[in-house]
């Protein structure tokens, strides 16, 4: 199985901030990656895919890049709506695996 | 409007089986792959499986092979889990999800269900 490593696994920011999560794939899988946001209690939400697309209805604070192993995603400017855990996702093979989260609190 | 809603979870004994529905309404179902994914309380996501949008292609993770079975059907817009031999660490909130492309293999997912727990415990 493709394994999926984030980090930091947690982080403290401030509103107004620019953030960076990072995922590293232990094998390539090109652009195949994408990112989704997870608040307690509901369902996770789908942010970036293919890499670097932003999903529709995602504010353009959001952003991703990468390919091969290494991706990035960034939010330009926190927003008090963002602290959230974020995963990372390969469906590069048929055995999807996640990033085991970024859990961003508020400083 | 995209709605999928998850019925049949509950406790259960380590051993025994138990089957998840997914109810999917707002979208054509037999377009689509689906997917189950769970999450054990306070734990991160696990890709549990998918099923193509024709059902013929069907992956597991390795940690549900031979125990697990998805299977959809087209005509009630359904979706399943049957999950046999269940042991503690099969305990989770378990969602069921649409994949985000049309008659694709498997790309990401755009629209989760509100989740179904399962606890497996004596």
């Amino acid at each position: 199985d493709i394994q999926m490593t984030q980090s930091p696994s947690s982080l403290s920011a401030s509103v107004g901030d620019r953030v960076t999560i990072t995922c590293r794939a232990s094998q390539s899988i090109n652009w195949d990656l994408n990112w989704y946001q997870q608040k307690p209690g509901k369902a996770p939400k789908l942010l970036i895919h293919a890499a670097s697309t932003l999903q529709s209805g995602v504010p353009s604070r959001f952003s991703g890049s990468g390919s091969g192993t290494d991706f990035t995603l960034t939010i330009s400017s926190l927003q008090p709506e963002d602290f959230a855990t974020y995963y990372c996702h390969q469906s590069y093979s048929s055995l999807w695996t996640f990033g085991q989260g970024t859990k961003v609190e508020i400083k | 409007e995209v709605q999928l809603v998850e019925s049949g979870g509950g406790l259960v004994q380590p051993g025994r089986s138990l089957r998840l529905s997914c109810a999917a309404s707002g979208f054509t179902f037999h377009d689509y792959a689906m997917h189950w994914v769970r999450q054990a309380p306070g734990k991160g996501l696990e890709w549990v499986s998918r099923i193509s949008w024709n059902g013929i292609k069907i992956d597991y993770a390795d940690s549900v092979k031979g125990r697990f079975t998805i299977s959809r059907d087209n005509a009630k817009s359904s979706l399943y889990l049957q999950m046999n031999s269940l042991r503690a660490e099969d305990t989770a909130f378990y969602y069921c999800a649409r994949d985000t492309k049309p008659n694709s293999s498997g790309t990401s997912i755009d629209y989760w269900g509100q989740g179904t727990l399962v606890t497996v415990s004596s």
